[in-house]
């Protein structure tokens, strides 16, 4: 069965400063995999995705992720970050060769300090 | 940019009470979910539909919930005779084709008394 880690329950970074929020996950299959961010009382609002191609993906709002297949990562990351990107954010998996559904992370909650 | 719309925002019920959530899926996608959140806990995956049928669906989504196209736009979730740990917010999404990204909505707050 898929599953999806994110390791740290939170992460503080200075504004300007980059930042990384880890992921990694477990398919049998050929993963999709996507990052989402969720605002105080908003639904989960699409950054960026891998299918397949390059390894390094580039999304909304700044960020990237590096998909590392031998590692089984993909981390999010945005060079300088923002006060008002501080969120929650959620990684997910697909499994492509066997369902449709997401599998989520529990989220990273990710605060961006003045 | 088209969104998912879910209506209401919040929905206070009693327990044992039928509770109906709305979803206004995006309008040429072709696939589509209903997810929950229980406060605090992760996103959880409830059932996906695409032809007019359910194509999935997880072990939470027992006898007590069902799901309906009625017509070319809505998507509902109801579910039966509530519980009180049915209480989350519950997530409408919806996408195109195969490898496009599913869109969610904002979720509607279903609160069990």
């Amino acid at each position: 069965a898929q599953s999806v880690a994110q390791p740290e329950d939170q992460v503080n970074v200075a504004e300007g400063n980059p930042l990384t929020v880890k992921c990694t996950y477990s398919v049998s299959g050929n993963p999709y995999l996507f990052w989402y961010v969720q605002y105080p009382n908003r639904g989960l609002q699409f950054l960026l995705k891998y299918i397949t191609g390059d390894n390094l993906v580039k999304g909304s709002y700044g960020f990237e992720a590096e998909f590392n297949k031998s590692q089984t990562s993909f981390h999010l990351k945005k060079p300088s970050a923002l006060v008002s990107d501080s969120a929650l954010y959620f990684c997910a998996v697909r499994d492509s060769d066997r369902d449709d559904k997401i599998i989520f992370g529990k989220g990273t909650r990710l605060h961006i300090l003045p | 940019e088209p969104e998912v719309t879910q209506t209401p925002s919040h929905q206070v019920t009693q327990m044992g009470q039928e509770v109906i959530l709305h979803c206004v899926p995006i309008s040429n996608h072709l696939y589509f979910y209903w997810y929950r959140q229980i406060l605090g806990q992760k996103v959880e995956f409830l059932v996906s539909f695409y032809n007019n049928e359910i194509s999935e669906k997880s072990e939470i989504f027992d006898d007590q919930f069902s799901v309906e196209r009625p017509d070319g736009s809505n998507f509902t979730l109801k579910i039966r005779s509530t519980k009180l740990e049915d209480s989350a917010m519950y997530f409408c999404a919806s996408r195109d084709s195969s490898n496009q990204p599913q869109h969610f909505g904002d979720g509607t707050r279903l609160s069990i008394l």
